[in-house]
């Protein structure tokens, strides 16, 4: 069975730090590229990047784009969202989800075909 | 950037009845758009992908149209199960952002 597996849920302070991950299984997983996707209490969803298990080819939406770092150990098959210093507004629940590989640039494909069940990170004092 | 526009925000119906919701982009995408549902407490699932391909697993009563600008989910007969969220989604041709519509709610009359 394809899964993506993802990390359990995080209850951190502001300005900590926190690494969440996501896991691949039932498929190669260096044939697809791996995207995480936000949505925040009671709102809908917004991409944050996209990373190829491969090479770690890695495209960011301008909206996080140095709030977060998207990162790959293709020996685990297991892709990376990691905070350096979280925030209140980072509340949220976070979800991979994979995505098929493209002969065009960029090289990914249009949609997400299998979504992890997504890690809730709650970011309180 | 392209921006999705959905309509309408809550659709009210009936088991049984058809459902019609429309994505709106603010740009040509060709027929590069996707669909999927999410439940209460559930990550979203894929429905349709390049507008009007069924992904793996979904029923027939879910169809996917349009192409260019504007896009129709159409769900011919409401079952209990299909009372959820709505999404639509595309990605620009390059740099390959990924921009997801506001939903549609589609709950019970």
């Amino acid at each position: 069975e394809v899964q993506l597996v993802q990390s359990g849920a995080e209850v951190k302070k502001p300005g900590e730090s926190l690494k969440i991950s996501c896991g691949g299984s039932g498929y190669r997983f260096t044939n697809y590229w791996i995207a995480w996707v936000r949505q925040m209490p009671g709102k809908g969803l917004e991409w944050m990047g996209i990373v190829h298990p491969g090479d770690s080819d890695t495209t960011y939406s301008p909206s996080f784009q140095g709030q977060v770092t998207i990162s790959v150990d293709k020996s685990i098959n297991t892709a990376h969202l990691q905070w350096r210093s979280l925030k209140a507004s980072d509340t949220a629940i976070y979800y991979c989800a994979r995505c098929p590989t493209s002969l065009t640039r960029p090289y990914y494909n249009f949609y997400f075909d299998v979504w992890g069940k997504g890690t809730t990170v709650t970011v309180s004092s | 950037e392209i921006v999705l526009t959905q309509s309408p925000a809550t659709l009210s119906l009936s088991p049984g009845e058809r459902a019609t919701l429309s994505c709106r982009a603010s740009q040509s995408v060709s027929n590069y758009l996707a669909w999927y549902q999410q439940k209460p407490g559930q990550a979203p699932r894929l429905l349709i992908y390049d507008a009007s391909s069924r992904a793996v697993g979904i029923p027939a009563r879910f169809r996917g149209s349009g192409s260019g600008t504007d896009f129709t989910l159409t769900i011919s007969s409401l079952e209990p199960d299909d009372y959820a969220v709505y999404y639509c989604q595309l990605r620009s041709s390059w740099p390959g952002i990924f921009t997801f519509g506001p939903g549609t709610k589609v709950d019970i009359k």
